[in-house]
């Protein structure tokens, strides 16, 4: 099946930081999303993004799918930004069936 | 709108016992999942539905069941647990029209 890598694993900001958190999948798909996980467990859906670029805020997002990577652009962070970041891919049509990464772990002091 | 709710948030189990974890969405979503998150890992695929009476299994089926009589409805149930089975469970939801996928708040599931 399709493999997701997420990097960095783990990375601890200053806040005010700038940051990149980095998506590779194995093979072509046709959904990416990227979830943030806050410390309290609640998983919120940050982008939709199967190619092209978004932004939402302090986010973007990129993703370059013939070259099977995507990027989080975390601007100006802040503390509560902090937790763990997740790509999940799904290579079918109709109802997707997300493959998830192991997440970037984030955690941004004051 | 509540979104998508989970019940129970916190259970203990013993080795052998059953029970349901509820699911429930208020947002006519027709695709429904459950995935279970482990320490240190993301999360993965137990079974979804996209409609009424439609399931089918995941990445990990194995010793759970689920059924969908409504569309707002998605029970998962834990038919014999087993250590194996702790973990946080979370169900999720999609619009037909839609690919976000909307998560619950989870269930933190321990079996001794």
């Amino acid at each position: 099946g399709i493999q997701v890598e997420q990097s960095p694993p783990d990375l601890i900001l200053q806040e005010g930081a700038n940051s990149t958190l980095r998506c590779n999948f194995s093979d072509s798909v046709n959904n990416l999303q990227w979830f943030h996980q806050n410390p309290w467990g609640q998983l919120i859906n940050l982008f939709y993004i199967p190619s092209g670029t978004k932004q939402n805020g302090r986010l973007s997002a990129t993703t370059v799918a013939t070259e099977r990577y995507s990027l989080l652009y975390i601007s100006s962070s802040q503390t509560t930004d902090s937790g763990v970041y997740f790509c999940a891919v799904d290579q079918n049509t109709g109802f997707q069936k997300l493959v998830f990464g192991t997440g970037t772990r984030l955690l941004v002091s004051p | 709108n509540a979104g998508v709710t989970q019940t129970p948030k916190f259970q203990v189990l013993k080795t052998g016992q059953s029970m349901t974890l509820q699911c429930a969405q208020d947002m006519n979503h027709e695709y429904m999942s459950w995935y279970r998150q482990d320490p240190g890992m993301g999360l993965r695929l137990i079974h979804y539905s996209v409609g009424a009476g439609i399931t089918d299994q995941g990445e990990v089926p194995n010793g759970y069941n689920v059924s969908r009589s409504t569309t707002e409805d998605f029970p998962l149930r834990l038919l014999s647990a087993a250590p194996s089975q702790t973990s946080v469970y979370f169900c999720a939801s999609t619009g037909s029209y839609s690919y976000e996928q909307y998560f619950g708040p989870g269930t933190r599931l321990t079996v001794t």
